[in-house]
């Protein structure tokens, strides 16, 4: 059974602290893993799609790196927007287009 | 350019009623999903369609629980009758036939009292 574990469930920071969050998942066939950003009230925001080990990508303060057992989301001298929380899920190659979703990190980035 | 568009945003029964979700994904998305969020089970695949065809309803909880999609503009999800248990964020999300990437909708927030 695919499994997706997150880590740390919450994390509070202040502005410009840096600081990285983890997504480790145990799955067969890995098609891609997915980060969103999810604020409160609203749905999950789609960030990045890594495909396999060593990619990475950036946007903004973010960057996404992908290992064959997990993958970090590097936040780098947060602001207060960055404040959310953060989705990791995964699509393995049994499962078509089925997204597994981690329980998410609850980001807080103090001013 | 749209979003997913999903209605009603709120969506407040009482127990025994029929609700009806809707939604209508990104235009030329031919994958639409249905998710459920809730504290203890984060989120969760109900079913999903590809060209208007569900493909997978193994998430579906019970039979209280169907999902059509009559066009590729229009889906619908509904409980009836509805529990407690059913109160939850139920989400819509739609993906093009390219990309894996899944685009969320807003979320219908459903209170069953």
């Amino acid at each position: 059974e695919d499994q997706v574990t997150q880590s740390p469930e919450a994390l509070r920071l202040q502005e410009g602290e840096s600081s990285s969050l983890n997504c480790s998942y145990t799955v067969s066939g890995l098609r891609g893993l997915f980060w969103y950003r999810q604020d409160p009230g609203k749905g999950p925001e789609f960030l990045f799609t890594l495909y396999s080990a060593g990619e990475e990508k950036e946007k903004e303060r973010l960057k996404a790196t992908l290992t064959k057992k997990e993958s970090f989301l590097h936040i780098t001298a947060p602001k207060p927007e960055d404040s959310a929380t953060y989705l990791c899920a995964v699509q393995t190659s049994g499962s078509a287009r089925q997204l597994t979703f981690g329980s998410g990190t609850q980001l807080t980035v103090l001013p | 350019d749209a979003g997913v568009i999903q209605s009603p945003r709120h969506e407040v029964t009482e127990m025994g009623q029929e609700v009806t979700l809707r939604c209508k994904p990104i235009s030329g998305h031919d994958y639409l999903f249905w998710y459920r969020q809730t504290m203890m089970r984060g989120l969760e695949l109900l079913i999903y369609f590809n060209n208007n065809v569900p493909i997978d309803d193994s998430g579906m909880p019970e039979d209280r629980f169907s999902a059509k999609m009559p066009n590729a503009s229009f889906s619908t999800l509904k409980i009836q009758p509805s529990e407690p248990r059913d109160s939850a964020v139920y989400f819509c999300a739609s993906s093009s036939g390219q990309g894996l990437e899944q685009f969320f909708g807003p979320g219908t927030r459903l209170t069953v009292l």
